[in-house]
């Protein structure tokens, strides 16, 4: 089993439409939570950290922790063709050296 | 916020010389460093993770001897691909994190484009 694994893509939303990325993990005693948006090229940016179970919302970014059920989730309202992208989410435990676990990445693409 | 630059962007070698990249945390102190390599359309790999003033660890199967990861000060670290070939041509991207406790997570650098001609 993989230690983080992402909804396969790949995802293409209307303009204004919600994008919705899911990802779970398989160690339970992770603690911090990333979503990281990449554009074909370059290289990652930090678009939501979480630690809590719960929402956290960040203008059109919604992250979600559930660690009962091992899952953080990211929403994208009014979707635009900026955001197309490809999503990378990031988990990491103090006891593995707090290393980053990346799932595959979810690419998505806002079509005009 | 946390800044983390990577020099060089691009860079195109001949097969057997050695590059060396290097990566500065600009505005705070990274205790900790990453190296990843990302091929096409794959997720990023972590090669190495480097602690200032100690030698850096390797993930299973990477290299130690190709790839020299230096970590001498708390704002710099370097990553020399030695003995350069064609299959080490790649995105290296270098992330650094502060010290726990502080608000600066995971930085990337911009990364490097490694080709071996």
């Amino acid at each position: 089993q993989k230690e983080v694994e992402q909804n396969s893509g790949p995802l293409s939303v209307p303009e204004g439409a919600i994008a919705s990325l899911n990802c779970t993990y398989s160690d339970r005693v992770s603690q911090s939570f990333f979503w990281y948006r990449q554009y074909s090229g370059k290289s990652p940016e930090l678009i939501m950290s979480i630690y809590s179970n719960g929402d956290k919302e960040d203008g059109r970014f919604t992250a979600q922790l559930n660690k009962a059920s091992q899952y953080v989730s990211l929403l994208i309202r009014d979707s635009q063709p900026s955001d197309s992208a490809t999503y990378l989410c990031a988990v990491n435990t103090r006891s593995n050296d707090y290393k980053l676990s990346f799932g595959a990445g979810t690419t998505v693409t806002v079509r005009a | 916020g946390a800044v983390v630059s990577q020099h060089p962007s691009r860079v195109i070698c001949k097969s057997g010389t050695s590059v060396k990249i290097e990566c500065r945390s600009l505005d705070f102190q990274a205790t900790t460093m990453f190296w990843y390599r990302q091929f096409p359309k794959q997720s990023l790999m972590l090669m190495a993770t480097s602690n200032e003033g100690s030698k850096a660890t390797y993930e299973q199967g990477v290299e130690k001897d190709k790839f020299l990861i230096n970590h001498a000060s708390l704002t710099l670290s370097t990553l020399t691909v030695t003995s350069a070939h064609p299959e080490d041509s790649s995105f290296y991207i270098c992330s650094a994190r502060g010290s726990p406790g502080t608000n600066y997570g995971y930085t990337f650098g911009s990364g490097t484009r490694l080709t071996v001609v």
